[in-house]
């Protein structure tokens, strides 16, 4: 079957703590991965994607990293969260021609 | 770039009625999801739309290619319905790479008993 497997569901970090999520897809090879955040009263909006291994590409500046060290592994990072980094971040994927599967979301609060 | 805009934001309904959410996008599009996010919970796939209708139990998803539109329908909604519902687009191109979805802002839905 074609799955995302993303966690944690929810998460609660002190300021200034690190961060890793992890995002690993099922039933495809070579998919196009990508993370969104949802800020709260917002649309999720596009963080980081990425077309193969080690390719990763940066929508809007932050305080994020991304990796991505195998072909089904997609890992959000940060070395110290601020309060603004909370919010619900969405692992997805695709490939041309496909449709899209999400991942179910992480609820990040740092406080 | 895509804009997808979603109405109406806020929608407070009762139990049994017919609730109909809509979703306009800028550009066209290769296909068009739903997508349910409940309180504190994780995102349910709904539909994927390329075109036409699509049916699934009380939940309808009809898009406009022409119009470049799409509504999401719920019949005889019930207070279980109450959560989030977002629609985004998604491109692809022929020539590969990545342009991801766009998404709405969401549709808050609330179904009182």
């Amino acid at each position: 079957s074609q799955t995302i497997h993303q966690w944690p569901a929810t998460l609660v970090q002190p300021v200034g703590s690190p961060l890793s999520l992890e995002c690993t897809v099922e039933g495809t090879s070579n998919p196009n991965l990508y993370w969104y955040r949802q800020a709260a009263g917002r649309g999720l909006q596009l963080l980081f994607y990425s077309v193969g291994i080690g390719q990763i590409s940066s929508e809007v500046p932050q305080n994020l990293s991304a990796s991505r060290p195998q072909d089904r592994q997609f890992i959000l990072s940060s070395k110290k969260l601020l309060l603004s980094d909370s919010g619900f971040y969405l692992c997805a994927r695709d490939r041309v021609g496909t449709e899209a599967f999400f991942g179910q979301g992480t609820r990040l609060t740092v406080v | 770039k895509n804009e997808v805009e979603q109405s109406p934001q806020n929608l407070t309904a009762q139990e049994g009625e017919f609730i109909t959410i809509n979703c306009s996008y800028s550009v066209g599009i290769s296909a068009l999801h739903w997508l349910q996010q409940h309180p504190g919970g994780g995102i349910v796939s709904l539909f994927m739309l390329s075109s036409g209708k699509k049916k699934h139990g009380r939940l309808i998803a009809t898009i406009n290619i022409q119009e470049k539109h799409s509504s999401l329908h719920i019949t005889a909604s019930h207070p279980r319905d109450s959560a989030v519902y977002i629609c985004a687009a998604q491109v692809w191109h022929s020539g590969g790479g990545a342009d991801g979805l766009t998404f709405g802002k969401g549709t808050h839905l609330i179904i009182q008993p």
